[in-house]
């Protein structure tokens, strides 16, 4: 059964602060994993999609890398800002045999607070 | 482009009673996901949805049930509510459906039971 973590639970940084956010996931034969992120009381934004087969994603500060050798993701926020502040998700879509494409698995998330 | 549209917003209901949740996609959008969010299992898939059939099925038991309709828009339906049916309830939608398309989520149902 895939398993999807994301280390650490919860981070406070700075504003203006680069910083990274970790996912990682046990089994590799995944299709994509995407990047997803969620304020408070409300429903999820997809940030990033990274296809099995690409290495790293970037849009504006946001840069997202897969290695799917080792079972990891990273997601880098460059010079973050107060509006940073929300829960980030990420989620793997895994093969089937067959090669069809299975649900999201989510991992429980990082809450991410930037301090003015 | 109005964004996925999940109603109603609160819901406080019952042990043993049944609820409906409805969700409208994107216009255009033909494939549509439910999820249900708790702080204990976080997110969990619910059940996918395309051309009205149901595509995909999550492990939730038979209480949780869903369909989809000629416009796309969704409903999901549990019954017999239990206390742990409370949650966040997200409805996601996607143009084609296929792996790599894009989720489009709504601000979800926060249902309450009691």
């Amino acid at each position: 059964k895939q398993e999807v973590t994301q280390i650490p639970a919860a981070l406070s940084v700075p504003e203006g602060e680069n910083l990274v956010l970790n996912c990682s996931f046990t089994d590799s034969a995944i299709y994509n994993l995407q990047w997803f992120r969620q304020d408070p009381g409300k429903g999820l934004t997809s940030l990033l999609l990274i296809q099995s087969s690409q290495r790293e994603q970037t849009s504006g500060r946001l840069n997202a890398s897969l290695d799917k050798s080792s079972g990891r993701s990273t997601l880098y926020i460059a010079a973050s800002q107060p509006g940073d502040s929300a829960t980030y998700l990420c989620a793997v879509r895994l093969i089937e045999y067959g090669g069809s494409a299975r649900q999201l698995t989510f991992g429980s998330g990082t809450q991410l607070t930037v301090l003015p | 482009k109005a964004g996925v549209t999940q109603t109603p917003r609160y819901l406080i209901k019952t042990r043993g009673q049944q609820v409906t949740l409805s969700c409208s996609p994107i216009s255009g959008h033909r494939s549509v996901s439910w999820y249900q969010q708790t702080p204990g299992q976080g997110l969990q898939f619910l059940f996918e949805y395309f051309s009205e059939t149901q595509r995909n099925k999550g492990n939730f038991p038979g209480r949780f049930s869903g369909r989809q309709f000629s416009n796309s828009r969704s409903e999901m339906n549990v019954s017999t509510l239990e206390l742990g049916d409370s949650a966040l309830y997200l409805c996601a939608s996607s143009s084609w459906g296929g792996a790599n398309s894009p989720l489009h989520f709504g601000n979800g149902t926060r249902l309450t039971v009691t």
